[in-house]
């Protein structure tokens, strides 16, 4: 089974510039994340989405970050303009259920490292 | 608060046990998971516990849960030159629809 396909796998840009990227989750999987993990900590939530849905994107920085996930299987997220501050590897996950009543196990890409210089 | 947290960093020797250590502060977390992840890649599922569990054990793996201090623990046994690695533990909640919230990792090196 192929697992989370996720590119480009780096990109530098300058700040101000816009980057997206892109993410193919394992087939099937219903539930698609996008984390944030800056170097040193734990990937941080950024969006969630349940086929084409949102479920949570509270943490998304909105006045700058956007994703969408048409058809309910790739997604893309996207930053414009970038700051110096969202250097970090993005990762995306799938799963194929989600809630209370399943363990929902994620399974994670290799992620795209960001430098913003 | 939903703050995880881990200490950084842990050395161990080639063949003796690692301890990995998390602490979390969501009494309503429903699972607790063990990530690992290596150098330029994404995180892989180690394992689980559920929160009415106090030990789970997986071949080598043995994960301990104490829920009155919030304390969850990673035991590697016989540690190999492969276990090198980060190693991330998260929590989950019923209301949080699969949200994790994961703790800064922890770098084990293994030494020969």
């Amino acid at each position: 089974e192929a697992g989370v396909a996720q590119s480009p796998r780096y990109k530098i840009i300058e700040k101000r510039q816009s980057v997206a990227f892109w993410c193919n989750p394992i087939s099937g999987h219903a539930t698609l994340y996008w984390y944030q993990q800056i170097l040193g900590q734990g990937p941080k939530l950024l969006i969630q989405f349940q086929n084409n849905g949102v479920v949570d994107d509270s943490q998304l920085p909105k006045d700058r970050f956007s994703a969408e996930r048409l058809k309910g299987v790739d997604s893309t997220l996207k930053i414009q303009p970038a700051k110096l501050e969202d250097s970090a590897v993005y990762l995306c996950a799938s799963s194929l259920t989600v809630g209370s009543q399943g363990l929902g196990e994620q399974f994670f890409g290799p992620g795209t490292r960001l430098t913003v210089l | 608060g939903e703050d995880v947290e881990q200490s950084l960093f842990l050395s161990v020797r080639e063949g003796d046990s690692s301890v990995i250590n998390c602490t979390y502060t969501d009494s309503s977390s429903t699972y607790l998971y063990w990530y690992k992840q290596e150098p330029g890649a994404g995180l892989q599922l180690l394992t689980y516990i559920f929160s009415n569990m106090d030990m789970k054990q997986d071949q080598r793996l043995t994960v301990l849960l104490n829920k009155k201090d919030k304390h969850l623990s990673l035991r590697i046994a016989d540690t190999q030159t492969g276990d090198s690695a980060i190693y991330f533990c998260a929590e989950s909640r019923t209301d949080s629809w699969g949200k994790l919230q994961f703790g800064a990792g922890t770098q084990v090196v293994v030494t020969p």
